[in-house]
């Protein structure tokens, strides 16, 4: 079974770059695992960020990147705004066509 | 303008069931995969299911697997998502979305399970 597991918690100051993982019980994470990555403020609806790795939204804001670094998955904000303080989840295929979400991130802006 | 609207929770025992609908709008829905995402209270995100764009290929979370079935009406532009042999750990807010990359979702319906 298919275990991905992210940082529970980063806290980066207003401006800066933080970097959020995703990681896979199975091995490395690689395009193959078409890494998504979803924003979730409290009480609304998750919103979606990154597709297949690295590829944005309409809506996604251009600090927000996503890469495979290290056999991982990654989200990088550059530029960090207030706004962006949310739970980050990644979710990633794990074959037979199912996907599996990691735990998420909290992300402190402070 | 793209729109889920998720509809026909509520409480129910455990041991119970319910039928969830997704009705779609704003795009052409016979085109794309379909998805069920639930969200406990207080939890994380857990992917349920998903459909393909004909119904012939459907694809569960091995906890949901023999007691969910996610189904859909592409004259109707309606996903759906029967849930039986319901138990409290079902209990969430469930989510449906567009696609395998979710890319838009519904505001969720409440499923609680208790006695």
């Amino acid at each position: 079974q298919t275990v991905v597991t992210q940082e529970p918690s980063l806290t980066v100051s207003p401006g800066g770059t933080v970097t959020l993982t995703c990681a896979s019980n199975t091995g490395a994470v690689t395009s193959g695992y078409y890494p998504n990555w979803f924003q979730q403020k409290p009480g609304q609806v998750p919103r979606a960020l990154i597709y297949s790795t690295s590829n944005k939204y309409s809506w996604t804001p251009a600090r927000f990147s996503g890469s495979l670094l290290g056999g991982k998955g990654v989200l990088t904000l550059s530029g960090v705004q207030p706004e962006d303080e949310a739970e980050y989840y990644c979710l990633i295929y794990s074959g037979g066509a199912s996907w599996v979400f990691g735990g998420g991130t909290k992300l402190t802006v402070l | 303008e793209v729109q889920l609207v998720e509809s026909g929770g509520g409480l129910v025992q455990p041991g119970g069931s319910l039928r969830l609908s997704c009705a779609a709008s704003g795009f052409t829905f016979s085109s794309y995969w379909m998805s069920w995402v639930r969200q406990a209270p207080g939890k994380g995100l857990e992917w349920v299911a998903n459909i393909k764009q004909d119904g012939s290929d459907k694809y569960y979370m091995d906890s949901v697997k023999g007691r969910f079935t996610i189904s859909r009406d592409n004259a109707k532009n309606s996903l759906y998502l029967q849930i039986n042999s319901l138990r409290a750990e079902d209990t969430a807010v469930y989510y449906c979305a567009r696609a395998k990359w979710l890319d838009y979702w519904g505001q969720g319906t409440l499923v609680t399970v208790s006695s």
